[in-house]
């Protein structure tokens, strides 16, 4: 079953522009990991947060996330065509000795040149 | 390092014939998955190893076997082929076992199954 929900399903901006992809979850969380899937590609990992973190940067990438609404936002600020993909949430469960990622649907982004 | 790899890349197969999907890694990972992903359905664990000579079922497990052959192999095995299975099937290896605390999963480039 999935754990994240990602939203908006799919996201259409012209380059320059931020744009921005939320994921929900129901559970108790470890941490929260977003990937990104160029068409016909694997997941590539973009960055984690650990539930104890509220916010955190790579480069153009920003997460928060909300322990308390059980949710977390990516925003990719000053989108580039290169950025065009599907970008994923997972949520890293624990218990009974075992630990798996639970992967959301995604959000596919189109960045217009 | 070629990081994951998997094997092939394209396979198409008839109802009940049966295949074994390759999967190989060089980081000297720990924790190794395989998934299926399908249209509108995200990333689905199928199987996972969280150390050599381990193997657990995950969400999706009937229909497949696999197999940890060593540190490095994981291979997945569909026994009899059915359309159902049709999917794009990935691998997936990470440093710190499973159960040992939150760590990133590496992919491979996936393996595109077609079972008519």
């Amino acid at each position: 079953s999935q754990q994240g929900e990602e939203d908006p399903q799919a996201l259409s901006i012209q380059e320059g522009e931020n744009a921005t992809m939320n994921c929900s979850y129901k559970t108790s969380i470890n941490n929260l990991q977003w990937y990104r899937q160029n068409s016909g590609r694997g997941l590539v990992h973009l960055i984690l947060i650990r539930s104890n973190e509220r916010e955190k940067h790579s480069g153009r990438l920003r997460v928060t996330l909300d322990t308390s609404k059980k949710s977390s936002s990516l925003l990719i600020t000053a989108s580039r065509a290169a950025d065009t993909a599907s970008y994923f949430c997972a949520t890293g469960n624990s218990g009974a000795g075992s630990y798996q990622l639970t992967f959301g649907k995604g959000t596919k982004l189109s960045v217009i040149p | 390092n070629a990081g994951v790899t998997q094997t092939p890349k394209f396979q198409v197969l008839k109802t009940g014939q049966s295949m074994t999907l390759q999967c190989a890694q060089d980081m000297n990972h720990n924790s190794m998955y395989w998934y299926r992903q399908d249209p509108g359905m995200g990333l689905r664990l199928i199987y996972y190893s969280a150390s050599e000579g381990t193997t657990d079922k995950g969400e999706v497990p009937n229909g497949y076997n696999v197999s940890r052959l060593n540190k490095r192999e994981f291979s997945l095995r569909l026994e009899s082929a059915a359309p159902s299975q049709t999917s794009v099937y990935f691998c997936a290896s990470s440093l710190i076992p499973l159960g040992q605390g939150t760590d990133t999963q590496y992919f491979g480039p996936g393996t595109r199954l077609t079972v008519l």
